[in-house]
């Protein structure tokens, strides 16, 4: 199947910086992808979807200025989480979809952990 | 909801034997997809199945569609260990319900 990249797969950071969440579809072009946020034990909460060279759609609840999300290529989408606090450590999920009728492909999973 | 939900929430059969998981959805769908999650990864796509399907198949695997019912069920025979792992259905939305957490024991 289609390979989707996430890195970096671990981070740590201090409360107060930046952190950046790469996403890449390595052998497709993904006109749409997703972000999730998964606690332990428990299933994916979708945060936003973007389309391409477009506007992220967030998920009630999401802060937009605080989850930064850019989608400025077919095979390239960002997500970085903006002056992180210990209660934004959690595992996020990208995945990404060629078109909207096929399956999507699931990046391996960040973990950010903020001390 | 645009989510599917997941029925049971746990399963824990033995090696060799079926494994049956059920998906309810709300809305009117394009296509109906289950995955397949390992403890601390990113999910796997098992089978994508379109809404004018019924059933389709792909190795152990066996999913089927109940349009009139939003449902779908996905059905794993002749279980290993390593079909050990949590197991969702999603809409085209992808949005995600809380999986079957099924446990294939050796």
């Amino acid at each position: 199947g289609a390979v989707v990249s996430q890195h970096p797969s671990r981070v740590i950071c201090k409360s107060g910086t930046s952190v950046k969440i790469e996403c890449r579809s390595l052998d497709f072009q993904a006109t749409t992808m997703f972000w999730y946020r998964q606690f332990p034990k428990q299933s994916l909460m979708l945060m936003a979807t973007s389309n391409e060279g477009s506007k992220a759609t967030y998920e009630q609840g999401v802060e937009k200025d605080k989850f930064l999300i850019n989608h400025a290529s077919l095979t390239l989408s960002t997500l970085t989480v903006t002056s992180a606090h210990p209660e934004d450590s959690s595992f996020y999920i990208c995945s990404a979809r060629e078109h909207g009728d096929t399956e999507a492909f699931f990046g391996q999973g960040t973990r950010l952990t903020v001390v | 909801s645009q989510q599917g939900e997941e029925d049971p929430q746990a399963l824990s059969i033995q090696e060799g034997e079926n494994a049956t998981m059920n998906c309810s959805y709300k809305t009117s769908i394009n296509n109906l997809q289950w995955y397949r999650q390992n403890s601390g990864r990113g999910l796997v796509h098992l089978i994508l199945i379109r809404s004018n399907e019924r059933e389709k198949h792909s190795g152990r695997l066996r999913v089927t569609l109940d349009t009139s019912k939003k449902s779908s069920s996905l059905l794993i025979t002749a279980s290993r260990a390593a079909d050990t792992a949590s197991y969702f259905c999603a809409t085209e939305k992808l949005v995600f319900g809380k999986g079957t957490k099924l446990t294939v024991n050796p």
